[in-house]
């Protein structure tokens, strides 16, 4: 079956300092693979999203490739802002695009 | 409008009350989702429609559970005799579906249900 596995949190950085959360996936297919963002008392938005192997998806200073040799996709930072506090989600689509499965969420908190 | 809207934004209400949670999609999106998010974990699937056609109700956790989309577009879900279990956040989602199939979901805010 299709699931996802990120790395528990929380995460507690320091402004400026370099981010990683760790983003594994199972599935049968070609799934594609995005994360989202959560900021507090908001619902989800979409933050990057990959559509097949080697594709790099960015925004706002994030990156994530996805791997599919490590079924990985590592959701990278190099220097996180206090407003960047937020959770943040992994999930991948099915290839019919009817179904999505999203990790538990990585709580990340920024300190001045 | 803009975004995907769902009310209301907090429900309190009583073991064995019914309760129906709305949502209104962006205008256009073919595809319409909800997901239950409980505290400190990641949405789980309930039930998806294309157009008014509920394609899947796989997650839907008891029968209590119904949700509907009558003219494809604003979608109800329903809950019957809530029990204490059925505290959560209930999200909708929506997506346009484009023919690579890899469209994102566009999330509303979400219902917080709080059964007392």
């Amino acid at each position: 079956g299709n699931s996802v596995t990120q790395m528990e949190g929380p995460v507690t950085l320091s402004e400026e300092a370099f981010l990683t959360i760790n983003c594994t996936y199972t599935a049968t297919g070609y799934p594609s693979l995005f994360w989202y963002v959560q900021y507090p008392g908001e619902g989800l938005q979409l933050l990057l999203k990959a559509t097949k192997a080697d594709d790099k998806g960015s925004n706002k200073g994030f990156e994530a490739t996805y791997r599919k040799e490590t079924t990985s996709f590592h959701l990278e930072k190099g220097s996180v802002q206090v407003s960047d506090s937020a959770v943040y989600f992994c999930a991948l689509s099915d290839n019919t695009g009817n179904q999505f499965y999203f990790g538990t969420g990585t709580s990340l908190t920024v300190i001045p | 409008g803009a975004g995907v809207s769902q009310s209301p934004r907090y429900k309190v209400a009583k073991r064995g009350q019914d309760v129906a949670l709305r949502c209104d999609p962006i205008s256009g999106h073919v595809s319409l989702f909800w997901y239950q998010q409980a505290l400190g974990q990641g949405p789980e699937f309930l039930t998806y429609f294309q157009n008014e056609a509920q394609l899947d109700k796989s997650g839907l956790p008891s029968d209590r559970f119904f949700a509907e989309r009558p003219e494809g577009s604003v979608s109800t879900l329903k809950i019957q005799r809530t029990q204490q279990e059925d505290s959560a956040v209930y999200l909708c989602a929506s997506s346009s579906r484009d023919l690579s199939y890899n469209s994102p979901l566009h999330f509303g805010n979400g219902t917080r249900l709080t059964v007392t």
